[in-house]
């Protein structure tokens, strides 16, 4: 059974740093990349970054760009998200999800229960 | 960015009704459009991929069409457990974007 359970979240400063983690279990981790996704309280879904199964390849939505770095240890089965210069409209839940492949599409096929990050002073 | 544009927002029905949700893309998106179910204080979950396959363990009354810029997610007979926020998805081209969402209400 595929399970992703996030940690890290909690309630930081402006201008502060927190740093993400899913732990993985249930699949061959190292074979499929991983996301981040957030909603802000009462919105909608954001896709946040990706990084590929080998960890070599990743990308941001332009409002974390050079601010947020998503990485994975293979060896631990987990994947992170480092956050900086935290502000206010980072406040969300945070989502990891799990890439699945299939019909010559991808997809996020299972996804934690997240973890909620709160930026306020 | 490619904008996905869900209509309508908010949806009134009953159940046994037939339930129709469009998902409009800024540019094509080729197959990889995924549709997702979320109930409040829940993740979401992956109802269709590649724009018309229904994932495993989805109910049949699920269905999923369209190509290029325009989807759709059909729901044929509501049922109690369906009502949600459905939220369409694009894997073609980064960054990654998701609809506005629908929330389905119960009339």
């Amino acid at each position: 059974e595929v399970q992703l359970l996030e940690s890290g979240g909690g309630l930081v400063q402006p201008g502060g740093s927190l740093k993400l983690s899913c732990a993985a279990s249930g699949f061959t981790f190292s074979t499929y990349a991983m996301s981040w996704v957030r909603q802000a309280p009462g919105k909608g879904l954001e896709w946040v970054s990706v990084i590929s199964g080998r960890g070599d390849t990743t990308f941001y939505t332009d409002s974390v760009k050079g601010r947020f770095t998503i990485s994975r240890d293979n060896s631990k089965n987990t994947v992170y998200l480092q956050m900086n210069s935290l502000r206010a409209d980072d406040t969300a839940v945070y989502y990891c999800a799990k890439w699945g492949y299939g019909s010559g599409s991808r997809y996020l096929d299972y996804w934690g229960q997240g973890t909620l990050v709160t930026v306020s002073s | 960015d490619i904008q996905l544009t869900q209509s309508p927002s908010f949806l009134s029905a009953s159940v046994g009704d037939r339930v129709t949700i469009t998902c409009r893309a800024s540019q094509g998106t080729s197959s990889y459009l995924a549709w997702y179910q979320q109930k409040p204080g829940k993740a979401p979950k992956l109802l269709i991929y590649s724009a018309s396959t229904l994932q495993s363990g989805v109910p049949s009354r699920f269905s999923g069409s369209g190509s290029g810029t325009e989807f759709t997610l059909t729901i044929s007979s509501l049922q109690p457990e369906d009502f949600a926020t459905y939220y369409c998805h694009q894997l073609s081209t980064y960054p990654l974007t998701f609809g506005g969402g629908t929330k389905v209400e119960i009339k």
